[in-house]
């Protein structure tokens, strides 16, 4: 069974602080995403990446940065968190050529909310 | 830029038929998708259609595509209580980037 994990189900930080998501994949997916999902909004594409070491900025990439040293994992970093990240962070995970063409696979989602 | 918009609640009674429409911009979408969004979980891809097709059923689901007016839409028939949840129209053009609507959150009262 595929599966996409992310590190906390439900994160709480203090403004200012530096935060790390974490996601980890299983499927050998060469593809990986951070969104993030808000009331109304829908998801909004933070940053992909499609090799180790390689990344490309989303919508939406101020005040984010990611880390990819291994293929199964992507990191999402918040360098100095302030109220307006506070928000579901989800993760993805797609192949290059294998089954349904742009298929993502999600992680469950952090919510984290900074005070 | 690319654009995919969908009303943001629908409320349906049990055993009644669901219709979540969807309008998107891209012309040159490829892939057309329906992800389906559960309390507390992440986007599971319940269907998708090529572009080149007008119709697609699976079970409960059926897709309608209507490329000249870039709409979407998903029926659920016989709606079940277990059914309620978000659902997320989205487009790519096989690449790296999914486009996704704001999600049309499900009601079902038994």
């Amino acid at each position: 069974d595929v599966k996409v994990t992310q590190s906390s189900r439900y994160l709480v930080k203090r403004t200012g602080e530096k935060v790390f998501l974490e996601c980890v994949q299983d499927m050998d997916h060469e593809n990986m995403f951070w969104y993030r999902q808000d009331p109304g909004l829908g998801l909004r594409l933070i940053y992909f990446s499609y090799d180790v070491k390689m990344k490309e900025k989303g919508d939406i990439p101020e005040g984010y940065s990611v880390s990819r040293e291994k293929k199964e994992r992507f990191s999402l970093i918040l360098e100095s968190a302030s109220t307006n990240q506070t928000s579901m962070y989800l993760c993805a995970s797609s192949s290059k050529g294998q089954g349904v063409a742009g298929e993502q696979y999600f992680g469950p989602g952090t919510r984290l909310t900074v005070t | 830029g690319e654009d995919v918009e969908q009303s943001l609640f629908l409320s349906v009674r049990e055993g009644d038929s669901s219709v979540i429409n969807c309008t998107y911009t891209d012309s040159s979408s490829t892939y057309l998708y329906w992800y389906k969004q559960e309390p507390g979980a992440g986007l599971q891809l319940l269907t998708y259609i090529f572009s080149n097709m007008d119709m697609k059923q699976d079970q409960r689901l059926t897709v309608l595509l209507n490329k000249k007016d870039k709409h979407l839409s998903l029926r659920i028939a016989d709606t079940q209580t277990g059914d309620s949840a978000i659902y997320f129209c989205a487009e790519s053009t096989g690449g790296f980037k999914t486009i996704f609507g704001a999600g049309t959150r499900l009601f079902v009262k038994a």
